[in-house]
């Protein structure tokens, strides 16, 4: 199975500041169709997740561009240009490649 | 406006079972795929089962197989899962998941609490 490993597990940001969420994964998330599949959430207090980034660098509809995904194979990093209240949660990343589907274990942002 | 609602949650003793649904309204439910994914509150999250849009596949996570059956009523919107043989560890949220494609889990409802307990 593909273990996903997310670091630092907790970041305290200035707002204004940027942040930077590695995720690291035990396999290539290359398929064979030249896409990668590595995706990214995250989870506001007291709400479900939501999708953020998908397949390692796009945005989904209506995430603000000071979101931004890099990364191939099997390192990838969620940027944050400029941290705003808003958006402190924790952000999991997501394989979705092989089966069984797995998450990383978290990184919560909090705002200082 | 895309919804999923969760319900069938509850208190369940080990070894019991419980039927969650997941009722979809706002897009074409029989065009996606859908998941089922858990989370034990404030810790991570634990993809369960997945199926295609007409059900002809499945797939479940390694601790869940021949306990767990996922499934769906498109003429209903709805999907469903099975839980039987509970253990303690399959305490938790579980949400509904739409599948935007390559498993990107574009919209997720607000899930349904679960707790096997004696």
């Amino acid at each position: 199975d593909v273990v996903m490993t997310q670091t630092p597990l907790f970041l305290s940001v200035t707002p204004g500041q940027p942040a930077s969420i590695s995720c690291k994964s035990t396999q290539s998330l290359l398929n064979t169709d030249g896409n990668t599949y590595l995706h990214w959430y995250l989870q506001k207090p007291g709400q479900s997740p939501q999708l953020l980034l998908y397949d390692v660098s796009s945005r989904f509809s209506g995430v603000p561009d000071r979101f931004s995904g890099s990364g191939s194979g099997t390192d990838f990093t969620l940027k944050i240009s400029r941290v705003e209240a808003e958006d402190v949660g924790v952000y999991f990343c997501m394989q979705g490649l092989h089966y069984p589907l797995s998450f990383g274990g978290g990184t919560k942002l909090e705002i200082k | 406006e895309v919804q999923l609602v969760e319900s069938g949650g509850g208190l369940v003793q080990p070894g019991g079972s419980l039927t969650l649904s997941c009722a979809a309204s706002g897009f074409i439910f029989s065009g996606y795929w859908m998941n089922w994914v858990r989370q034990v509150p404030g810790k991570g999250l634990v993809w369960v089962s997945q199926m295609n849009t007409d059900g002809s596949i499945t797939r479940y996570t390694d601790s869940v197989k021949g306990r767990f059956t996922i499934s769906r009523d498109n003429a209903k919107n709805t999907l469903y899962l099975q839980m039987n043989s509970l253990r303690d560890e399959d305490t938790g949220i579980y949400y509904c998941a739409k599948d935007r494609e390559w498993n990107s889990l574009d919209s997720w409802g607000h899930g349904t609490l679960v707790t096997v307990s004696s």
